[in-house]
């Protein structure tokens, strides 16, 4: 089955910036998407279609793809960033897919 | 403004049966495709099914199908998950989204347990 691979973890102080990646064979045909995930609540979809961001979201979050990886920043990080982010993607048969997860510690 | 309430939840015996509840307000919800995603107790999340607008088209995932059916009532805004066969692996928080994944409800937690 189609996976979406991210690191377990990425550490950043306050201040710095913070890349994730997610790397899957099918992301050069189709958009990926990053959700972000705090304790006790649900995902909150951060970036769509590879690098565009709802209404509401920083600009200190952004997204950029490059054939089979796509990746999030998030400049200037902030306390309140620490979360799990996901990265989500279809496969060639219309199936969503999740990333496994990367949990962003703040220093 | 836009909401998604799921409900249906609870505790039940393995090999049983349970329907969930997603009610849908503030938005055009029979013109939006809509999605079930779980989250297994401290694991990541995992896309469950998704169903077309008017419901004509529905896809899931390879753990699920044969097990599960979703399905909508566009008069009552209300999308459902229909679980049987429960397995204790399906223990998790089940979460509807609209359209993009773009808003998602609270989640509800169902746990399946002798």
């Amino acid at each position: 089955s189609y996976e979406l691979t991210q690191p377990p973890s990425v550490s950043v102080s306050p201040g710095q910036t913070a890349r994730i990646t997610c790397s899957g064979d099918a992301l050069p045909d189709q958009y990926a998407y990053w959700f972000q995930q705090k304790p006790g609540q649900a995902p909150l979809l951060i970036i769509y279609k590879d690098n565009e961001r709802p209404s509401g979201i920083p600009e200190r979050f952004s997204g950029s793809s490059s054939g089979t990886t796509v990746a999030l920043t998030i400049s200037g990080v902030q306390a309140e960033d620490e979360a799990d982010y996901y990265c989500q993607s279809v496969d060639s048969s219309g199936t969503y897919v999740f990333g496994t997860g990367t949990k962003v510690t703040v220093l | 403004q836009v909401q998604l309430v799921e409900s249906g939840g609870g505790v039940v015996q393995p090999g049983r049966s349970l329907t969930l509840s997603c009610a849908a307000s503030g938005f055009s919800f029979s013109s939006q495709g809509m999605h079930w995603v779980r989250q297994a107790p401290g694991k990541g999340l995992e896309w469950v099914a998704t169903i077309s607008y008017e419901g004509g088209s529905k896809n899931y995932a390879d753990s699920v199908r044969g097990r599960i059916t979703i399905s909508r009532d566009n008069s009552k805004s209300t999308l459902y998950l229909q679980m049987n066969s429960l397995r204790v692996d399906d223990t998790a928080i089940y979460y509807c989204a609209k359209g993009a994944f773009d808003v998602w409800g609270p989640g509800t937690l169902v746990t399946v347990s002798s």
